[in-house]
């Protein structure tokens, strides 16, 4: 079956920092991966669209600039939490688009100190 | 506006007790509906998923749901309950349309104790 790897699965990082999350669909092309975000005790949310070659969509209250999303190959997707803060603290997910929706990363828990 | 309504915030249960959690969407056009379940420290396991045709659609672990249509409804059902169901469950619809996001409700946390 599909099989979606991310990475890393925790991160701890200071105020003001970068960190990159990798979202990887290791045995199959998706040209469209979703990035959720979830925080304690509440659902997940959708925060962008990334589609292979293009420029990702982002929801409403999402920063694009804060949350940089590059998808340049089929099997490879990155969301990066530019300058975090404290209240980035969350836990990201993706999704890469198929014929099912069975698949999630495991998810990114990141921790901004 | 697109949405995913869940009753219950946490129920909590003895073994042997049946389940049932509520989900409520709104979303125009035909959709796609799934169940979710969350373990404690682990990523979301797809429960089970509505397509078309029988509006009953049994999943994993023994759950099942329901689709009304009339009452945008796809309850989640179980008959018997065990300690290892207590996690977060989360209901999910998207459109048909390919490449569309799943919007999901805020979860139920359902206990069980033995």
């Amino acid at each position: 079956g599909a099989v979606v790897s991310q990475h890393p699965s925790w991160v701890i990082c200071k105020s003001g920092t970068s960190v990159k999350i990798e979202c990887r669909s290791l045995d199959f092309q998706a040209t469209t991966m979703f990035w959720y975000r979830q925080f304690p005790k509440q659902s997940l949310m959708l925060m962008a669209t990334s589609n292979e070659g293009s420029k990702a969509t982002y929801e409403q209250g999402v920063e694009k600039d804060k949350f940089l999303i590059n998808h340049a190959s089929l099997t490879l997707s990155t969301l990066t939490v530019t300058s975090a803060h404290p209240e980035d603290s969350s836990f990201y997910i993706c999704r890469p688009v198929g014929n099912t929706e069975a698949f999630f990363g495991q998810g990114t828990r990141l921790t901004v100190v | 506006a697109q949405s995913v309504s869940q009753h219950n915030h946490h129920v909590i249960l003895s073994e042997a007790a049946s389940l049932e959690l509520g989900c409520n969407y709104s979303y125009g056009g035909t959709v796609n509906l799934f169940w979710y379940v969350q373990y404690p420290g682990q990523h979301l396991q797809l429960l089970l998923k509505y397509f078309s045709g029988d509006p009953l659609v049994k999943g994993i672990k023994g759950f099942e749901a329901e689709f009304i249509k009339s009452k945008f409804s796809f309850n989640l059902r179980k008959p018997s309950v065990q300690w290892s169901d207590t996690a977060e469950y989360f209901c999910a619809v998207r459109g048909r349309q390919a490449g569309t996001a799943l919007i999901f409700g805020k979860g139920t946390t359902l206990s069980v104790s033995s």
